[in-house]
């Protein structure tokens, strides 16, 4: 499968825990984003890395949201403190620079309890 | 700020006939435009753009889309819907950095 990959799919936490997901984006592809989609809204925005770098942040990204990049490929989102409206689908996308098409992953599914 | 509305929460069609999912955007400038499609537990698909070329976008499974400066619309149509239409679709607009969603409008479709 050359798409992009999320892991896990599911996760469930208890408040106050802290979690991280992966997001394995197209191997040709240097950009990467964040969108966090919550019940009946569409995504939205949190962050986007062009190879290592992280170029802009949403300020839905809190201080208890960190992502990294390390080395251009694969990256990861961690919520530390975890609150109940954390509770979303974390989507991951990729693309090319410059160009607006971007792949999605099939989401981590977050439910904090 | 680039934005989008999408005008229905919930369309209902029957198995055969068209679909019109409507969207208006919001943009001082010509935008880039998106139609995906997200079925339950899946990711986005992207469905079709616009980037200012022809203003009929074609997509793919048969979708279409019409870019309407003088309505600020960018309507997603069907002739014929079919029962594996059934799912959510988002409208969206944005740059190559960032894009912008509308709120959904989830297709149901009925025999």
């Amino acid at each position: 499968d050359t798409g992009v990959s999320q892991n896990p799919r599911h996760k469930i936490t208890k408040r106050g825990q802290n979690v991280t997901f992966r997001c394995d984006p197209i191997s040709e592809h240097n950009r990467l984003y964040w969108y966090r989609q919550t019940l009946g809204q569409g995504p939205e925005f949190l962050t986007y890395f062009q190879n290592e770098a992280q170029l802009e942040k949403s300020r839905l990204l809190s201080d208890r949201f960190s992502a990294e990049r390390p080395k251009g490929s694969f990256s990861t989102l961690e919520i530390q403190r975890t609150e109940q409206g954390d509770s979303a689908m974390y989507l991951c996308a990729s693309s090319f620079p410059r160009n607006t098409e971007a792949f999605f992953g099939q989401g981590t599914r977050l439910t904090v309890v | 700020a680039q934005s989008v509305t999408q005008l229905d929460s919930h369309v209902s069609v029957s198995e055969g006939t068209p679909v019109l999912l409507r969207c208006n955007y919001s943009s001082s400038y010509s935008p880039s435009l998106f139609w995906y499609v997200q079925h339950p537990n899946k990711g986005l698909q992207l469905l079709l753009k616009y980037t200012s070329a022809a203003t009929l976008v074609k997509g793919i499974n048969g979708f279409e889309a019409e870019f309407k400066k003088s309505e600020t619309s960018f309507h997603l149509t069907k002739p014929s819907a079919h029962m594996s239409d059934a799912a959510e679709y988002f409208c969206s607009t944005g740059t190559a950095s960032k894009l912008t969603f509308g709120t959904g409008t989830r297709l149901q479709v009925t025999l």
